[in-house]
């Protein structure tokens, strides 16, 4: 079954303790992408990435860290985490270029509460 | 001015009629749009794309696109319960066709009511 899988579903850590949420894809996807939901404000991103070993900053990147050794795998690393990166979390993949290869599937979403 | 707005609702409306979802974005020269949905507490998913002006139909939903008035449009006609749910306008504000130029709306929420 073609799908993006995130892991963990919920987390629950404390301010400074590092952690990283998984992504992976099994679509061969060149473009994945980090997001965070929070209300109000909808969907933001933080990184994407091209193509493995390319990847760029979004729209909040402060505090994030990402990176794309394998096509399939793109992690969200946050090194010191702090009580304002409580949110929801979606990884998301597509094909990237192209009209019909913006569609965008995305992770199950990882609920990040810090302490 | 935010790039892509929606009206947070909620939206109510009864069971068969139809619900008109209304987004609006500010750059120009945005080439893609695109509505998903997402349940409580699940991910977002693609229901309706459009690149063109004018109507795209798909079953019960039809998209609307004006580039002149810059607002894009979604009818869900024959509303179900099971169409209850916020759904998200999302747009290519790029002048390329590449996913990483998508920005998304808040999304309005809509409540179908027996």
């Amino acid at each position: 079954e073609a799908q993006v899988t995130q892991n963990p579903r919920y987390l629950i850590t404390v301010t400074g303790k590092k952690l990283t949420v998984t992504c992976s894809q099994n679509m061969n996807h060149e473009y994945m992408s980090w997001y965070r939901q929070d209300p109000g404000l909808g969907l933001r991103q933080i990184y994407y990435s091209m193509n493995v070993e390319v990847t760029d900053k979004g729209d909040v990147p402060e505090g994030y860290k990402v990176s794309r050794k394998e096509k399939r795998n793109f992690p969200l690393i946050l090194e010191s985490p702090s009580p304002n990166q409580t949110s929801l979390y979606f990884c998301a993949s597509s094909l990237g270029f192209g009209s019909a290869n913006e569609k965008l599937f995305f992770g199950s979403g990882t609920q990040l509460s810090v302490l | 001015q935010k790039e892509v707005e929606q009206n947070s609702g909620p939206l109510s409306v009864p069971e068969g009629a139809i619900a008109s979802l209304n987004c609006t974005y500010s750059d120009r020269g945005s080439q893609s749009f695109f509505w998903y949905r997402q349940y409580s507490g699940k991910s977002p998913e693609l229901i309706m794309f459009i690149y063109s002006n004018g109507d795209k139909e798909d079953g019960r939903f039809t998209a609307q696109l004006n580039t002149a008035s810059q607002y894009v449009s979604l009818l869900i006609r024959d509303s179900q319960p099971s169409d209850s749910a916020t759904y998200l306008c999302a747009v290519n504000i790029g002048r390329y066709s590449s996913a990483s130029k998508i920005i998304f709306g808040s999304g309005t929420r809509l409540s179908i009511r027996p």
